[in-house]
C-alpha cells in the first residue's frame, strides 16, 4: 500500500514554543492531505484539509493562526503548532489522499507540551 | 462533527473465533474504508470499498459495502492474538468542493483476543 511518513514521531517542548510536524507521501503524489488530532481512546478528529498550492481549509473551532498548515509540494505538508500550551498536547496524525478519496495515514506524532 | 454509528464498542473473544462489526449512517457514502489502529500508531488501511453491494476480502478479513450505501460490515475469521487493536470504519462522500475526500469516522471497536 501507499506509504505516508511523519516526522518527528514524538516531541516534547516548553510552553510558548512552536513545533513543526512534517507529513510526507513517500511513493505517490497527494494533492490533498488531512491533519487530525486524536485523544486517548477516542476517534480521530479532523482539524484541517491541506491542499497543495492553496490555503488550508480548517474545521469549525480550529484556530488557523495557531495551527499553521503549509502544503508546499505534492509530497509534503507541514503543521506548525504555534505558541504551544499544555492543552495542545495530543497525538497528531496526517493522511494523504491517493486516487479519488482513499486516505493513507502517517504513523502519528505525539506532542507533549510542558 | 458527524459520526458513524459503529458497533460493538468493544469485543472480548477467544483466539480462533470469528468477529463481526458494523457501521451505519443516516446519510449515504460512495466510499467505505476500514482501518486498524495499534496503540501509539496511525490507522492502517485494511479494506477499501467503492461500490454499493461490493464484497471484498483481504486474507481473513471480509468487508461489504451495503446496498443502501448507508452501512458496511467487517468480518474477521479465525482470530489470532495480533488482531488486537482498534478498528475504525470511515465513510467518504465525494461531493466536491471543500468536502472532497473528507472522511467521517466511526467511534471504533476495541478488539481483545485471548489466547
Amino acid at each position: 500500500g501507499a506509504v505516508v511518513s511523519q516526522h518527528p514521531s514524538w516531541v516534547i517542548c516548553k510552553s510558548g514554543t512552536s513545533v513543526k510536524i512534517e507529513c510526507r507521501s513517500l511513493d505517490f503524489q497527494a494533492t490533498t492531505m488531512f491533519w487530525y488530532r486524536q485523544f486517548p481512546k477516542q476517534s480521530l478528529m479532523l482539524m484541517a484539509t491541506s491542499n497543495e498550492g492553496s490555503k488550508a481549509t480548517y474545521e469549525q473551532g480550529v484556530e488557523k493562526d495557531k495551527f499553521l498548515i503549509n502544503h508546499a509540494s505534492l509530497t509534503l505538508s507541514t503543521l506548525t503548532v504555534t505558541s504551544a500550551h499544555p492543552e495542545d498536547s495530543s497525538f497528531y496524525i496526517c493522511s494523504a489522499v491517493q486516487g479519488v478519496n482513499t486516505q493513507y495515514f502517517g504513523p502519528g506524532t505525539r506532542l507533549t507540551v510542558l | 462533527g458527524q459520526q458513524l454509528n459503529q458497533s460493538p464498542q468493544s469485543m472480548f473473544i477467544q483466539e480462533g473465533e470469528d468477529v463481526s462489526m458494523n457501521c451505519t449512517s443516516s446519510s449515504i457514502f460512495n466510499t467505505w474504508l476500514w482501518y486498524k489502529q495499534d496503540p501509539g500508531e496511525g490507522p492502517v488501511l485494511l479494506i477499501a470499498l467503492y461500490k454499493a453491494g461490493e464484497l471484498t476480502s483481504n486474507g481473513r478479513l471480509t468487508a461489504q459495502f451495503g446496498i443502501t450505501r448507508k452501512d458496511s460490515f467487517l468480518n474477521i475469521s479465525a482470530s489470532i492474538p495480533s488482531d488486537v487493536g482498534i478498528y475504525f470504519c470511515a465513510g467518504s462522500l465525494n461531493a466536491g468542493g471543500t468536502s472532497y475526500g473528507k472522511l467521517t469516522f466511526g467511534q471504533g471497536t476495541i478488539l481483545t483476543v485471548h489466547p
